[in-house]
């Protein structure tokens, strides 16, 4: 059974930035797309970007392009999102998900269980 | 990039009622549309993917439809643990991927 266990909770200041972490078992790491769907309170869901381990290169959200990071370790399965320059508006529930490709598109078939980030001076 | 509209944005039911919630894409997107439903203070969770097909574990009174531009979820007969806010997202035409804004479900 495929699991994705993120870190805990973190407060930032305005300005700095956030390294959030999702360490996958249970399935193979390498081949399928690892990505980052955010979720502010009371807001509904919104993708960041996501990155396919074995091949490296990240794909980001035209809106978060130059501020956030996403990269791939295959030798822990672990994934890494790093947002920076934050501001209260980043304050939101951080979501990693497994895509998983069907005959039509792919989806979000496992998911980790949220790393709540609150932005705060 | 595709907007994804759904409709309602809530709505309320009975125990045993039957539920549609649409969703309308910007543009045709085929069939690649997937729904998910996310409980309160949990993770979202996989109910259909490719408009229709129900994945594993999911219960029988879910079901998908639709193609091109205009997509339905039905709950055939609604259940308390139903009590959730539901999203479509579309997987055409990506980056982005895009996620519609939600349609919340309370009982009655």
């Amino acid at each position: 059974q495929v699991q994705l266990v993120q870190s805990g909770a973190e407060v930032k200041k305005p300005g700095s930035s956030v390294k959030v972490s999702c360490k996958a078992s249970g399935g193979t790491f390498s081949s399928y797309a690892i990505n980052w769907v955010r979720q502010a309170p009371g807001q509904g869901l919104e993708w960041m970007g996501g990155i396919i381990p074995m091949f490296g290169t990240a794909k980001y959200a035209q809106r978060f392009q130059g501020r956030v990071t996403i990269i791939a370790d295959e030798s822990t399965s672990t994934a890494y999102m790093e947002l920076s320059s934050l501001i209260s508006e980043d304050t939101a529930v951080y979501y990693c998900a497994r895509a998983f490709s069907t005959y039509s598109g792919s989806c979000f078939d496992y998911w980790g269980q949220g790393t709540l980030v609150t932005v705060s001076s | 990039d595709i907007q994804m509209t759904q409709s309602p944005s809530s709505l309320s039911a009975s125990v045993g009622d039957r539920v549609t919630i649409t969703c309308r894409a910007s543009q045709s997107i085929s069939s690649y549309l997937n729904w998910y439903q996310q409980k309160p203070g949990k993770a979202p969770k996989l109910l259909i993917y490719a408009a229709s097909t129900l994945q594993s574990g999911v219960p029988s009174r879910f079901s998908g439809s639709g193609s091109g531009t205009d997509f339905t979820l039905t709950i055939s007969s609604l259940q308390p643990e139903d009590l959730a806010t539901y999203y479509c997202q579309q997987s055409y035409s990506t980056p982005p991927v895009t996620f519609g804004g939600g349609t919340k479900v309370e009982i009655k």
